[in-house]
């Protein structure tokens, strides 16, 4: 079973809405996370990180963690047809071996 | 932005083939990481290493050897190809802010 689950599995949302993607890992060793946007027929790329409880922003992007629950949300307000891609969250124990798990990813696209 | 190629970009091997992906970065990152990429899947961790002739198992590690000749290059060997290896693979190296940088990608068919 993946150690780090991502919901929804696709996820269609308009033009200028707002998208909202999900991560848990199941393995409490976890401390770090990532978000990932990977294009079609591209590389990933990481998008943003989150290492402490609360809230993070950058430009359309924000990231929430909670800790406790090992819960990340990625949300992207005003989306546009560039933002369609595949979102993978991956996450990293505080163990210091620097071994990363990914989830198996969401897939947005944005419809004009 | 830190460089990472990887080569063959295409592959094609018939079963019990013997097959070297190569992965070179440049920015003298000390971790280098192999994964592979399925549908449904994500990212799967085969192998990793933190420099020249160490080497760390990864989370799908069967069937796969790696081997890290340099700071720079990491090669991923498979030595009885199997169809099950038929896969997108990507190489990462990670710089010390913990972000991953990823190749291209090489895409390995297993007739």
């Amino acid at each position: 079973q993946q150690k780090v689950q991502q919901s929804p599995e696709s996820l269609i949302v308009p033009e200028g809405g707002m998208a909202s993607l999900n991560c848990t890992s199941s393995d409490r060793n976890v401390d770090y996370f990532w978000w990932y946007r990977q294009h079609s027929g591209k590389s990933p790329k990481m998008l943003m990180s989150i290492f402490s409880n609360g809230e993070k922003e950058e430009g359309r992007f924000t990231v929430h963690l909670n800790k406790a629950s090992l819960h990340t949300s990625l949300h992207i307000r005003d989306s546009q047809p560039s933002d369609s891609a595949l979102y993978l969250c991956a996450a990293r124990g505080n163990t210091g071996n620097y071994k990363y798990v990914f989830g198996a990813g969401t897939r947005l696209k944005v419809i004009a | 932005e830190a460089a990472v190629t990887q080569s063959p970009r295409n592959k094609v091997t018939v079963t019990g083939g013997n097959v070297t992906l190569s992965c070179r970065q440049t920015n003298s990152h000390n971790y280098m990481y192999w994964y592979r990429q399925d549908t449904g899947h994500g990212l799967r961790l085969i192998h990793y290493s933190y420099g020249a002739g160490n080497l760390q198992i990864g989370d799908v590690p069967d069937g796969y050897k790696a081997t890290r000749t340099t700071q720079e290059d990491f090669f991923l060997l498979l030595e009885l190809a199997s169809p099950s290896q038929t896969s997108l693979y990507f190489c990462a190296s990670r710089d010390d802010q913990d972000t991953q940088y990823f190749g291209p990608g090489t895409r390995l068919l297993v007739l």
